[in-house]
């Protein structure tokens, strides 16, 4: 099956830019997708990608999808201490709609 | 936005009994919800597809028996934890696709297992 992993800690300081890594296995996932979850909370979907696109942008966040690698990348600018969180990938399965979803990387912001 | 809720957001039961969790999609119609499982500290896994009006899709290793889920309406389908134990203690997350905008996540039930 697929295998989706992520550093498990980042550490960075308010105003810095964060970047938090994915790489995956299964090739044919047709969205990617970034989450944030805060201690206790649900899921919030942060932005995503398409399989055929290599880069979006919106607003603070920046996705980068480099393919051939299959590696995921999810840049973070002037990272607050509001960001600091656990951010987890997800690829879906092409026809299936079930989410795979990486280890999870736990943000924490230095003021 | 689709808005997704579970409830309940936490429940606390004895072991041995049954537990259920609701997960509904309040403002639009979803044929396929899916149940995940997540343990503290660790990411969520798929335990389940829950189809409307026919039987769940178990992933590998879910015992169907024991995680009983039921999709009786377009907007609503249920997991039960049966003879729970403190092993069963976890976030339960659900998420329902719409058709038309893509798949939403409820907020997540905790159970515990005392």
């Amino acid at each position: 099956g697929e295998d989706v992993e992520q550093s498990l800690f980042l550490s960075v300081r308010e105003g810095d830019s964060s970047v938090i890594n994915c790489t995956y296995t299964d090739s044919s996932s047709t969205y990617l997708y970034w989450y944030k979850q805060e201690p206790g909370a649900g899921l919030q979907l942060l932005t995503y990608i398409f399989s055929n696109m290599d880069m979006k942008q919106d607003q603070r966040l920046t996705v980068l999808l480099n393919k051939k690698d299959k590696h995921l990348s999810l840049r973070i600018a002037d990272t607050q201490t509001g960001d600091s969180a656990i951010y987890f990938c997800a690829g879906v399965t092409s026809g299936t709609y079930k989410y795979i979803f990486g280890t999870g990387t736990r943000l924490k912001v230095l003021a | 936005g689709a808005v997704v809720s579970q409830h309940p957001s936490r429940v606390i039961c004895k072991s041995g009994t049954s537990v259920k969790i609701e997960c509904r999609s309040l403002d639009f119609q979803a044929t396929t919800m899916f149940w995940y499982r997540q343990f503290p500290k660790q990411s969520l896994m798929l335990m389940a597809t829950s189809n409307e009006g026919s039987k769940a899709t178990y992933e590998q290793g879910v015992e169907k028996d024991k995680f009983l889920i039921n999709h009786a309406s377009l907007t609503l389908s249920t997991l039960t934890v049966t003879s729970a134990h403190p092993e069963d203690s976890s976030f339960y997350i659900c998420s329902a696709r719409d058709k038309a905008s893509g798949q939403y996540f409820g907020p997540g039930t905790r159970l515990t297992v005392t």
